[in-house]
């Protein structure tokens, strides 16, 4: 029982560049999640889905992209990566009030 | 503009005291409150919450309070221990339509806990 997957870990990328956050769940959550920590901004939510097949934003989606494959999969997607985008990413499932994170995603854009 | 607020971005306290973590917020709408840990490289943990129809709940050493006229929680953990050096997120839900909440977070208090 791994609760929530994220991968990578670990991610560098050129100004321009896409790539797409992967994160799997195996709590059997509706919901799920995607927030950015930054230093000083605590996290904030980019994207969350309420249940398979919906998505809506959150308090900075603008960048983003996501999809919510099937109940098990949410994924993040940066169309074109910019410095400001630098940041520690985490995925999250919840039921409820309660949200259980993955181990987050340290991406750096040069 | 902020909803969830923690005003102090870090505390040292001496191992067997009592630490006191801080959490204002300001949208009323607020239903439940959380309190997460969290370790470098790791993702935050839940450890406490409360909903906000109670004023106060406890677990072990940790102690949440709530007061809703001041809009102000407030997390104890007592006897505080080395292992509780991490930083904490206070979170607020925010009830939303049909089944998903939504979760707003400060932006935490690292908590060191000296010997």
């Amino acid at each position: 029982n791994a609760g929530v997957t994220q991968t990578p870990k670990f991610q560098v990328l050129k100004t321009g560049q896409s790539m797409t956050l992967q994160c799997a769940q195996d709590m059997n959550h509706n919901s799920m999640y995607w927030y950015r920590q930054d230093p000083g901004m605590g996290l904030r939510l980019i994207y969350y889905s309420a249940s398979e097949g919906t998505t809506d934003k959150g308090e900075v989606p603008n960048g983003y992209n996501v999809s919510r494959l099937n109940k098990r999969e949410f994924s993040l997607r940066l169309e074109s990566a910019a410095p400001s985008q630098t940041s520690v990413y985490f995925c999250a499932g919840g039921m409820n009030t309660e949200a259980f994170f993955g181990q987050g995603t340290r991406l750096t854009v040069v | 503009d902020q909803q969830v607020k923690q005003n102090s971005p870090s505390l040292s306290v001496q191992e067997g005291r009592i630490s006191i973590l801080n959490c204002d917020y300001t949208n009323s709408m607020f239903d439940y409150f959380l309190w997460y840990k969290k370790y470098p490289a790791e993702g935050p943990t839940f450890l406490i919450s409360i909903s906000s129809i109670k004023d106060k709940n406890e677990d072990g050493r940790f102690t949440v309070f709530l007061n809703k006229s001041a809009k102000h929680l407030s997390l104890h953990i007592v006897p505080s221990q080395p292992g509780d050096s991490a930083v904490y997120f206070c979170a607020a839900n925010d009830p939303l339509t049909g089944t998903a909440s939504k979760l707003t977070f400060g932006t935490g208090t690292r908590l060191q806990v000296t010997l």
